[in-house]
């Protein structure tokens, strides 16, 4: 199965400062990566797929990058409304698989 | 609008079988793929697997031997059952679907979640 090691495990931040979540891909997913937000009782939400496209209604300040097998997402000037956990997931090989998720707070 | 909801017991006793029903509306079943992804309680997340547009299925490696995903395509439901289930089973277990986007099928990205099936193995 592909590991996806996702760091930082948490995160604390003030508003309107940027943060970056990296996820790295044990072999290459060849951009079949996609992160979500999950808010505590919720569902997961689409944030960005195929590494940086930013899904529909999505705001600006989320945007995903990729070097090699390291994946990043970043949140430019944090607003309080994305406190909560961020997933990565590969969906190049069977069996799909997600990072350990980060948990972002808000100072 | 596209919408997804799970529905089943809340509580199966050890070894018995888990059957949850995912019940879809705003697309087809035969145009888009829906997958099974479950969440232990304050854990990540783990996908199930899949029934694909075309009615084929793929499993999750370390559970296939227990499980099972069909549909009914004229009723809108995917189905999702799952037996021997011990302790370690208990979970949220949600629907989703592939995002579609410009003509595209990006397959095993969830775009659409259900609110989640709260499960609890316990006797």
């Amino acid at each position: 199965d592909i590991q996806m090691t996702q760091s930082p495990a948490s995160l604390s931040a003030s508003l309107g400062e940027t943060v970056s979540i990296e996820c790295l891909a044990s072999e290459d997913i060849y951009s079949n990566l996609a992160w979500y937000q999950q808010k505590p009782g919720k569902s997961p939400q689409l944030l960005i797929y195929y590494a940086s496209s930013l899904q529909d209604g999505v705001p600006s300040r989320f945007s995903g990058s990729e070097s090699g097998t390291q994946y990043s997402l970043e949140i430019n000037s944090l607003q309080p409304e994305d406190e909560g956990d961020y997933f990565c997931q590969q969906s190049y090989k069977f069996p799909y698989t997600f990072g350990a998720g980060t948990k972002l707070e808000l100072k | 609008q596209v919408q997804l909801k799970e529905s089943g017991p809340g509580l199966v006793q050890p070894s018995q079988t888990l059957s949850l029903t995912c019940t879809v509306s705003g697309f087809s079943l035969t145009s888009n793929s829906v997958h099974w992804v479950r969440q232990p309680p304050g854990k990540g997340l783990e996908w199930v697997g899949a029934i694909w547009s075309g009615g084929s299925t793929d499993y999750n490696s370390a559970l296939k031997s227990r499980l099972s995903i069909s549909r009914d395509t004229s009723k809108s439901q995917v189905f999702l059952k799952m037996n021997s289930l011990q302790t370690e089973d208990t979970a949220i277990y949600f629907c989703t679907r592939d995002h579609y986007y410009d003509g595209t099928y990006y397959y095993g990205v969830m775009d659409a979640w259900g609110q989640g099936a709260s499960v609890t193995v316990s006797s």
